[in-house]
């Protein structure tokens, strides 16, 4: 089946400080979504990418949908305390009403 | 606007009883619904995707006659564990997805159900 392996599984930085995460697949996806999950919270979609290639931003979010299909990766600049959380890339093969498959996560911590 | 709730929030059940739990799109309406579950420090693992009007398909491994899941209405899905068990406890996710020609895209989640079996 698909699997989406995202690294680095956790990470601890400083306030203020970048952040870049991957996200790499086995199959080819043609739609890349990126969400942010809260401790007992559902997952909050932050970026979705439809093209490969395409580089898309949200406030100090960016994201990439890789040329090959099988990868994203997302930048978060100058971190804040807030951006605390599990953050998961998603595949889709198509649109919205398709499944998603959800990666491993990557949990970002932020220091002061 | 997307916003997608359940209810409830969190339940806490008797091993052998049935709960049901319900996903509801606030703001638009979803042709489709999907049901994730996730156990701690886990990634969400897609259950079943349920359509409007027809039976929910479940993925492999995910035992129909046990996740019961309804979809009668273009804003409601429910799922009703049954002869729940304590393996049965989880977070359970719905997401919906925006009817065919929707300007929405992607899919946007509910704020999960915490289900505790003793």
């Amino acid at each position: 089946g698909q699997q989406l392996n995202q690294s680095p599984q956790s990470m601890f930085i400083q306030e203020g400080e970048d952040v870049s995460m991957n996200c790499t697949s086995s199959s080819i996806f043609n739609t890349w979504l990126w969400y942010k999950q809260d401790p007992g919270e559902g997952p909050v979609l932050l970026i979705a990418l439809y093209k490969a290639g395409e580089l898309t931003s949200n406030g100090r979010l960016t994201a990439q949908f890789g040329i090959t299909r099988k990868d994203s990766f997302l930048n978060i600049s100058a971190s804040i305390p807030s951006d605390v959380g599990i953050y998961f890339c998603a595949g889709q093969l198509s649109g919205g009403y398709q499944k998603v498959t959800f990666g491993t996560g990557t949990k970002l911590q932020v220091i002061p | 606007g997307a916003v997608v709730s359940q209810h409830p929030s969190w339940v806490i059940c008797k091993s052998g009883t049935s709960v049901k739990i319900e996903c509801r799109s606030l703001d638009f309406q979803a042709t489709t619904m999907f049901w994730y579950r996730q156990f701690p420090k886990q990634s969400l693992m897609l259950m079943a995707t349920s359509n409007e009007g027809s039976k929910a398909t479940y993925e492999q491994g995910v035992e129909k006659d046990k996740f019961l899941i309804n979809h009668a209405s273009l804003t409601l899905s429910t799922l009703t564990v049954t002869s729940a068990h304590p393996e049965d406890s989880s977070f359970y996710i719905c997401s919906a997805a925006g009817t065919s020609g929707s300007t929405l895209r992607g899919q946007y989640f509910g704020p999960g159900t915490r289900l505790t079996v003793t």
